[in-house]
């Protein structure tokens, strides 16, 4: 299955401030999302990562708020902008791909825990 | 809104086995019901996925119902390693995932 590289693993930041998160994959994949996973909670879908245009993003979130860069196949990022304490979750990129042998599905980055104090 | 419901939360004596229920009642026939875990502090894991027959691998079966409204992810001995919030996800296969809020699983020695 597909290795993913996700960058850094944890960081605290200041209210205000911009943090980049990056996604690297070891092959090449076509779909990409970005996911945000609020303290207690499960996955929320943030936006798929297009290559080569604008992302899409899910309701209630803004490309203001979480711009997103995909330049090519194997790499993205996820900017979370002007942050205050609400944004404080763990963000997880995940991609599709071969996952067990020859089965097909979504292998997700061990993720980016984000603290905003 | 995410396609499936899910227990909350579920205990497990350890070297039993564990038996994760998951209703997906609006299930369409070309959707798979995948299984995730997700261990504290790391990314979801893929477990096992099926259509319409029951599956087995070397981590769990799964059983699902003839009408597919329903299924059930078998841990069949399951240990201290296996606390972690298990998710049912049901998709097309290559579009995205919509996570509910899935079961977490205590394995109590």
């Amino acid at each position: 299955s597909a290795v993913i590289s996700q960058k850094p693993s944890r960081d605290i930041c200041q209210r205000g401030t911009s943090l980049t998160i990056q996604c690297q994959v070891d092959s090449q994949v076509t779909m990409m999302f970005w996911y945000r996973q609020q303290p207690g909670q499960s996955l929320t879908l943030i936006a798929t990562a297009n290559q080569g245009s604008e992302a899409t993003y899910e309701s209630g979130f803004v490309i203001d708020k979480f711009p997103i860069s995909r330049p090519n196949l194997t790499f993205s990022t996820l900017t979370v902008s002007n942050m205050s304490p609400e944004d404080s979750s763990i963000y997880l990129c995940s991609v599709l791909g071969a996952i067990s042998g020859i089965t097909y599905g979504y292998t997700f980055g061990s993720g980016t825990r984000l603290t905003v104090v | 809104d995410a396609k499936t419901t899910q227990p909350t939360s579920m205990d497990c004596a350890e070297g039993r086995a564990a038996n994760l229920p998951c209703n997906h009642s609006t299930i369409s026939g070309n959707e798979y019901v995948y299984w995730y875990r997700q261990i504290h502090s790391q990314g979801p894991q893929y477990i096992i996925h099926g259509l319409k027959n029951n599956e087995t691998n070397e981590m769990a079966s799964l059983i699902i119902t003839e009408d597919r409204k329903s299924s059930t992810l078998i841990l069949p001995h399951a240990t201290l390693r296996d606390t972690a919030v298990y998710y049912c996800i049901v998709t097309s296969g290559t579009y995205k995932y919509i996570f509910g809020t899935g079961t977490r699983l205590k394995v109590l020695a």
